[in-house]
């Protein structure tokens, strides 16, 4: 069975770096393609960027500037970096396994949320 | 890069009744690319449908999607009092390679 656990701080101030954690299991790293996507509190969903194993990313090009997602095939898991941080990136972060083309599995998530 | 609009916001209506939520691209999208998520309050987003009009597994048989070009359609046939969620429509496209959703339809109970 596929689970992804997210893990975090849940606080960051602003103009600071977020970073978090997938721990992925019941499933390969090397099986496909794996997201962040985050959600406002009350609002939509955001898809922020992908990896595969072999360290290839896309990112949503609102975000590329800011964002770095990672790979550690050894420990089976990716990681999500989001620097200069406004009350804007507060939000509900999931990470997801990709199909094709498609969004597969999700993580329960986590609330990251940006205050001094 | 492609917008998807969703319609109607939200929707009220009873249990046993038939539902059509709308997901409309601002450019064609190739229907291998068009998939459906639920999202029930606390909860993470779960796939319903893939490739337009493929259930995701374990997935009910009264979803059904339907739809190319830049109109498409989830069908729910007869609700459940657990289907009563937000609906999210979701395109991957290639130039730039991105996922991008609707801003979700709300389906409520009457």
């Amino acid at each position: 069975q596929v689970q992804l656990q997210e893990s975090g701080p849940g606080l960051v101030k602003p103009s600071g770096t977020l970073s978090l954690t997938c721990a992925v299991s019941g499933v390969s790293i090397t099986s496909t393609w794996w997201s962040w996507v985050r959600q406002p509190p009350g609002k939509g969903l955001e898809w922020i960027g992908e990896i595969d194993h072999s360290g290839r990313t896309n990112y949503n090009p609102s975000l590329e500037s800011r964002v770095t997602i990672s790979v550690d095939e050894s420990k089976n898991l990716f990681s999500l970096n989001l620097n200069s941080l406004t009350a804007a990136d507060t939000a509900l972060y999931y990470c997801v396994r990709g199909g094709t083309y498609y969004l597969s599995y999700w993580g329960q998530g986590t609330l990251v949320t940006v205050s001094s | 890069e492609i917008v998807l609009t969703q319609s109607p916001g939200t929707l009220s209506l009873s249990p046993g009744e038939r539902v059509t939520l709308s997901c409309r691209a601002s450019q064609s999208v190739s229907s291998n690319y068009l998939a459906w998520y639920q999202q029930k309050p606390g909860q993470a987003p779960r796939l319903l449908i893939y490739a337009a009009s493929s259930r995701a597994t374990g997935i009910p048989d009264r979803f059904s999607g339907s739809g190319s070009g830049t109109d498409f359609t989830l069908t729910i046939s007869r609700l459940e009092p657990e289907d009563f969620a937000v609906y999210y429509c979701q395109q991957y496209g290639n130039s730039p390679p991105m996922y991008t959703f609707g801003q979700g339809t709300k389906l409520e109970i009457k």
